[in-house]
């Protein structure tokens, strides 16, 4: 099987622009989540959608968005850019939504704010 | 509310040496524990996860991890570090809602491996 895909892998932005990031999740798998990892953060936790639902949400902004579609691929928004929000930005899936599932991490996608 | 413990943000071990990185947890309700390696421009990938069915746990690479819920532990250890091994790991544990997904990561242990 495919694993976990993000695009774009890169993404340069400036300030008040928003930006969009894709994520794909393994083949059958119904919830994915986003984390964002900044050196001086760690690795949070953003979102989690199941069958098109947010289902979970951590302490971010509303500028933070996010949604899921009936193919199960998801979509993460961050309206007005500030420079704080330059990271790098990792969905994960998982086949179900127990807490001992496990979830499979993509590539990320490094957003820098200039 | 959960949340995750790593002491020591770098540890340096030279190859051939024992690994022990250590992972301390808080939890409202039984943990759900997990050990991720993240590479350098990459994601994080599974090595082991601790769901109650023993509590001495084997994962990918030669790496195992033992619960202890006394101390409040799932140390990640291996006998023999191999170069390839150096990248960074976090222990992580699952959120208290069933049915929906969170993972709350410790800040990562950097593992270096000195020839």
């Amino acid at each position: 099987k495919a694993g976990v895909t993000q695009t774009p892998r890169y993404l340069i932005k400036t300030r008040g622009q928003q930006v969009t990031l894709s994520c794909s999740p393994i083949s059958g798998h119904r919830s994915v989540s986003w984390y964002q990892q900044t050196p001086g953060q760690g690795l949070q936790f953003l979102f989690e959608y199941f069958s098109e639902t947010q289902r979970n949400k951590g302490n971010f902004p509303g500028r933070f968005s996010g949604r899921q579609f009936s193919n199960s691929r998801s979509e993460m928004n961050v309206s007005t850019l500030e420079l704080g929000d330059s990271a790098l930005y990792l969905c994960a899936s998982s086949s179900d939504a127990k807490r001992a599932d496990t979830q499979y991490f993509g590539p990320g996608t490094r957003l820098t704010v200039l | 509310a959960q949340s995750v413990t790593q002491l020591g943000s770098h540890v340096s071990v030279s190859e051939g040496a024992l690994v022990l990185l250590r992972c301390n947890y808080s939890s409202s309700v039984p943990p759900y524990l997990f050990w991720y390696v993240q590479y350098p421009n990459q994601g994080l990938q599974l090595l082991l996860k601790y769901t109650s069915a023993a509590t001495l746990v084997k994962g990918i690479n030669g790496f195992e991890a033992e619960f202890k819920k006394s101390e409040t532990s799932f140390h990640l250890t291996k006998p023999s570090a191999h170069m390839s091994d150096a990248a960074e790991y976090f222990c992580a544990v699952s959120g208290v809602q069933e049915g929906a997904q969170k993972l709350v990561f410790g800040q990562g242990t950097r593992l270096t491996i000195n020839p």
